[in-house]
């Protein structure tokens, strides 16, 4: 089956410590994205990758790193310079990184720091 | 990026057919619109995506007015299943910057 996946699926932090959340995508996606969502709120976007090798910021990428080594694999880490980084973290996928692209979205990753 | 609207929250019966607007006033020549629907602790997923007029699938229909600075996300026969909040998008392929706003959140009531 092609898809998204994201692992792991609840993550506990205790505070200072960096985190690395992955996702993985088997759809032959160039473009890959890291949202993160709070309680009641919409997804805000972290960082995006357009092509392996290459990513960019997005409206909220300060205490978060990414890398882009394989086509496939788009981890994102917490750094303890992220001050609250409890939050649902979603991982998608599109053909391309355009707005009209259909972007496939994993699981999540429900993240709490202790 | 074009700013979008949608009402905070919606209540429906099951059965009935549920129609959400989005305004979007500053929508730009090349942009599309598009839809999610997010259930709680889940990614969202696709649901529908216009330029104008009319566009329906198996799941739902999209109307787009003339002018374009709003659409109307129609759910035909809503069951309790379709409780969840929608998102309204609206971009172009040039760049990207994707908004998802707060959202639509839909309770359908048995």
């Amino acid at each position: 089956d092609g898809g998204i996946t994201q692992s792991p699926k609840y993550l506990f932090r205790k505070e200072g410590q960096n985190v690395t959340l992955s996702c993985e995508q088997n759809l032959n996606h160039d473009a890959m994205y890291w949202y993160r969502q709070d309680p009641g709120q919409g997804l805000r976007l972290i960082y995006y990758s357009q092509i392996v090798n290459d990513f960019q910021k997005g409206d909220i990428a300060e205490g978060y790193s990414v890398s882009r080594e394989k086509k496939e694999s788009f981890p994102l880490t917490v750094t303890s310079a992220q001050k609250n980084p409890t939050a649902f973290y979603l991982c998608a996928s599109s053909t391309q990184a355009g707005n009209t692209d259909t972007q496939y979205f994993g699981p999540g990753t429900r993240l709490t720091v202790l | 990026l074009a700013k979008t609207t949608q009402p905070i929250s919606m209540d429906s019966y099951e059965g009935q057919e549920v129609n959400i607007t989005c305004s979007h006033n500053n929508i730009a020549t090349n942009d599309y619109i598009t839809w999610y629907q997010q259930f709680p602790s889940q990614g969202p997923r696709f649901i529908i995506q216009g330029y104008k007029t009319k566009v329906t699938n198996e799941v739902a229909s999209l109307f787009i007015p003339a002018d374009r600075k709003s659409s109307t996300l129609s759910l035909p026969r809503v069951s309790l299943s379709d409780t969840a909040v929608y998102y309204c998008l609206v971009g172009n392929t040039g760049g990207f910057k994707t908004i998802f706003g707060a959202g639509t959140r839909l309770f359908v009531k048995a």
